[in-house]
């Protein structure tokens, strides 16, 4: 079945980039995300990705996929301490149903 | 536009009592969705609907769980016999278009 993969915490100074990766099992995924939840809050749409695209860039935000290795990225560039929050990850086959990893919680030091 | 609204948001009902939670999606958004997500983990994909057809349901959605979306617009998630193992935020979402979703804030599930 499907699975999407997070590695837990990532921690990064004001100013630097942050990257947050995930890995996914199903290659038939046909729309990757980038979602942000922040405490008490619901989850925002940050970007999404096609699978026949490897890059796409959204101001300080750039996702890029790995369709072969069934790797997906968010980089941050110049990260603040607004960006502190927990992102996941998701895919989806179909117009239904979407698979989230467990989330990666960034922490931003000033 | 208005974002996707969820009422109640706080719910704390004992064990074996049914609950109703009510989700109204974004205006024209045909398609909605529900989720469970409980601490530390992500979202996970309950049952989906477009207009009034339930069109996709997960294997976590026991007998216990009904949901309905009667005039294809606002839907209810019911929890018959509630369990405490049904603690968790219930997250609706809705959109136009196959690949986006957008989220409610959730309703908070606390089985005692």
């Amino acid at each position: 079945g499907e699975d999407v993969e997070q590695s837990l915490f990532l921690s990064v100074r004001e100013g630097d980039s942050s990257v947050i990766n995930c890995t996914y099992t199903d290659s038939s995924s046909t729309y990757l995300y980038w979602y942000k939840q922040e405490p008490g809050a619901g989850l925002q749409l940050l970007t999404y990705i096609f699978s026949n695209m490897d890059m796409k860039q959204d101001q300080r935000l750039t996702v890029l996929l790995n369709k072969k290795d069934k790797h997906l990225s968010l980089r941050i560039a110049d990260t603040q301490t607004g960006d502190s929050a927990i992102y996941f990850c998701a895919e989806r086959t179909n117009a239904g149903k979407s698979t989230f990893g467990d989330g990666t919680t960034l922490t931003v030091k000033p | 536009d208005t974002g996707v609204s969820q009422d109640p948001r706080h719910k704390i009902t004992k064990r074996g009592q049914n609950v109703t939670f009510r989700c109204d999606p974004i205006s024209e958004h045909n398609r909605l969705y529900w989720y469970r997500q409980t601490l530390g983990q992500g979202p996970e994909f309950l049952t989906y609907f477009q207009n009034e057809a339930q069109l996709e349901k997960s294997r976590l959605l026991s007998d216990r769980f009904s949901a309905e979306r009667p005039k294809g617009s606002f839907s209810t998630l019911e929890i018959q016999r509630t369990e405490q193992g049904d603690s968790a935020m219930y997250l609706c979402a809705s959109s136009r278009t196959a690949y986006e979703q957008y989220f409610g804030p959730g309703t908070r599930l606390t089985v005692t």
